[in-house]
């Protein structure tokens, strides 16, 4: 069974202060993984898809990488308003249409 | 123009009542689904309809009944409902890749 593990569950950081959080995955046959931000009380929204190792995408403030075993959002001189929960999901090839989806990091970046 | 809607936001009831939540999808897409986030966030797929056809059936009681009569629209009924429902209930929408879902905001489900 496909399984999908974020880290850390939590992260506090000061305006400006870069990092990077880590989705760890174990799929049969990595179809796409797939990066969300959900805001409280809202539905997530999509933000990245990557197919293979290597591959990196960006948009405004974050960059998503992966490789063989995990991807990463890293996340550049953060504002206020990326904070949010951000949730890594992953298709494999053994389930049609399935998506697996990990528990989060909850990000808070303080002005 | 919200892609996608379901109503309602919130529900509170009792054990052993039935309860339905709407979703509309105005966005064209062939496939919609049920997901269901938990307390501690996690969010697991319950059921996938690609024009009107069931495609996914996760390990679901059948006190949950999809019923999708077109491919915009996608409701979910759940029969007498227990504790352990209480969830908030997202649907979604895709369209080629299933993993770039367009969510809707949620449905709060409390039973009491």
């Amino acid at each position: 069974e496909d399984q999908v593990t974020q880290s850390p569950e939590a992260l506090r950081l000061q305006e400006g202060e870069s990092s990077s959080l880590n989705c760890s995955y174990t799929v049969s046959g990595l179809r796409g993984l797939f990066w969300y931000r959900q805001d409280p009380g809202k539905g997530p929204e999509f933000l990245f898809t990557l197919y293979s190792a290597g591959e990196e995408k960006e948009k405004e403030r974050l960059k998503a990488t992966l490789t063989k075993k995990e991807s990463f959002l890293h996340i550049t001189a953060p504002k206020p308003e990326d904070s949010a929960t951000y949730l890594c999901a992953v298709q494999g090839s053994g389930g049609y249409q399935k998506v697996t989806f990990g528990t989060g990091t909850k990000l808070q970046v303080i002005p | 123009d919200t892609a996608v809607s379901q109503t309602p936001k919130y529900l509170v009831t009792q054990m052993g009542n039935d309860k339905s939540i709407k979703c509309e999808q105005n966005l064209g897409h062939d496939t919609m689904y049920w997901y269901k986030q938990d307390s501690k966030k996690f969010l697991k797929i319950m059921f996938s309809y690609n024009n009107k056809e069931l495609i996914i059936n996760e390990t679901v009681p059948n006190r949950f009944s999809p019923k999708s009569p077109d491919k915009a629209h996608l409701n979910l009924h759940i029969n007498s409902l227990e504790l352990g429902d209480s969830a908030v209930y997202f649907c979604a929408s895709s369209q080629g890749q299933p993993g770039e879902l367009f969510f809707g905001e949620g449905s709060r489900l409390t039973v009491l």
